[in-house]
């Protein structure tokens, strides 16, 4: 079935440092989805991205479409304590607006 | 801002028992699903809903799992019966699907307990 893999697992970094995750699928995707979970709480949708190539910013996060729509980056620029949590990304399943999430990249900040 | 509501937040079941989750989700959103999350994991579909019908349950172990959204708003998953290896998150998630996007509007969660 379809998968969406997503590296690296775990991810600790000094505040201040740049984090980015990596999501990849071995087909093509229609569009992207990314989500954050704070420890302890519920996955919060961030955004979606449909376009080839396509860049998106909110404030300090940078998310990004690949030309071929294949993978998807989100990278944070100078981590802040409040980024802890879990970053999922999610592609589009087998059925009409189901989504396949990935494994998730787990960010710790060391303040 | 209107939340999709989850209860209870905690269960803790003997194996073997049966054992039910509530779901309402955001007033308007047709699509309903729900998931299942081991820690360290990414959510995982058990089954989706549009309004009152079943779109997918592949995932859904129907020996034991059910699910209902009688009247297209509020939702039931029931376990019976319960096994060790149920113990997890389950989450509930509804959206609004528009020609842009579908985005998914979590609850707080479940968390169950098999003992």
């Amino acid at each position: 079935g379809q998968q969406v893999m997503q590296i690296p697992q775990y991810q600790h970094v000094q505040e201040g440092e740049d984090f980015t995750t990596y999501c990849n699928s071995s087909t093509t995707l229609s569009n992207i989805q990314w989500y954050k979970q704070r420890p302890g709480g519920h996955p919060v949708f961030l955004i979606q991205l449909v376009k080839s190539g396509e860049v998106k910013k909110q404030k300090r996060l940078t998310f990004q479409f690949g030309e071929a729509k294949k993978n998807s980056s989100l990278h944070i620029t100078a981590t802040q304590t409040t980024d802890v949590g879990t970053y999922f990304c999610a592609g589009p399943g087998d059925s009409s607006y189901k989504l396949i999430f990935g494994s998730g990249t787990r960010l710790l900040v060391r303040p | 801002e209107a939340e999709v509501a989850q209860s209870p937040r905690y269960k803790i079941t003997e194996k073997s028992q049966a054992v039910a989750f509530w779901c309402d989700p955001i007033s308007g959103h047709a699509t309903l699903y729900w998931y299942r999350q081991i820690l360290g994991q990414g959510p995982e579909l058990l089954v989706q809903f549009q309004d009152e019908s079943v779109v997918d349950d592949s995932q859904l172990p129907k020996d034991r799992f059910s699910a209902e959204r009688l009247k297209g708003v509020d939702s039931t998953l029931k376990i019976q019966p319960a096994e060790l290896g149920d113990s997890a998150m389950y989450l509930c998630a509804s959206s609004l699907v528009t020609q842009e996007t579908y985005e998914q509007y979590f609850g707080p969660g479940t968390r169950l307990t098999v003992t």
